[in-house]
């Protein structure tokens, strides 16, 4: 089945410890998103990319990184920098361009991070 | 982006209709609206969007108001399982990655 796979559901870091969450969607979309959940909150979106080897901040970047070497994956890095990453992390895509740009983005379920 | 304003919180009874309301009174008349619900610690689910005309879909139906400054997204027979928090986005499209995902209404769907 088409989707977005998003690994690991559950991840610990230690501070000071740099970790990266996968996302993998076989849907053929050329658009990819990042966002962050805090409890109670809505979504803020950290990084977004539209094209392979291309991507721009969100609202919320400093303290990320991202790569989109392939169009079906775009890894999110937390960094060291980030001081408070504890957080349920999205990632979705969508279709894009002419003629498309009304489409929905489509979600995977989730990577819930902790700090230990 | 169209700012959206939702009420925090609604209930309604199993087997009744479900209105939820959106106000997106500086939306741009090139923006949809769309609409997406979050189970507790799942993704959030597209629901259904539109443009001018009402729309409707196998999940629910999507009512703008003829100025296009509001929405209601219709849940025809809410189950237990619709409660959820449903999110209203007013955007030129969502791949334009400005999409903001507000805090959304709380549905509760009650026995």
């Amino acid at each position: 089945d088409g989707g977005i796979t998003q690994s690991p559901k559950y991840l610990f870091r230690k501070e000071g410890q740099n970790v990266t969450l996968s996302c993998e969607q076989n849907l053929n979309h050329d658009a990819m998103y990042w966002y962050r959940q805090d409890p109670g909150q809505g979504l803020r979106l950290i990084y977004y990319s539209q094209i392979v080897n291309d991507f721009q901040k969100g609202d919320i970047a400093e303290g990320y990184s991202v790569s989109r070497e392939k169009k079906e994956s775009f890894p999110l890095t937390v960094t060291s920098a980030q001081k408070n990453p504890t957080a349920f992390y999205l990632c979705a895509s969508s279709f894009t361009g002419q003629g498309l740009s009304n489409q929905p983005q489509h979600f995977g379920d989730g990577t819930r991070l902790s700090i230990l | 982006d169209a700012k959206t304003t939702q009420p925090p919180s609604m209930d309604c009874a199993e087997g009744r209709a479900a209105n939820l309301p959106c106000n997106h009174s500086t939306i741009s008349g090139n923006e949809y609206v769309y609409w997406y619900r979050q189970i507790h610690s799942q993704g959030p689910q597209y629901i259904i969007h539109g443009l001018k005309n009402n729309e409707t879909n196998e999940m629910a139906s999507l009512i703008i108001t003829e100025d296009r400054k509001s929405s209601t997204l219709i849940l025809p027979h809410a189950t237990l399982r619709d409660t959820a928090v449903y999110y209203c986005i007013a955007g030129p499209n969502t791949n334009a990655g400005k999409s903001t995902f507000g805090d959304g209404t709380t549905l509760t769907v009650k026995p």
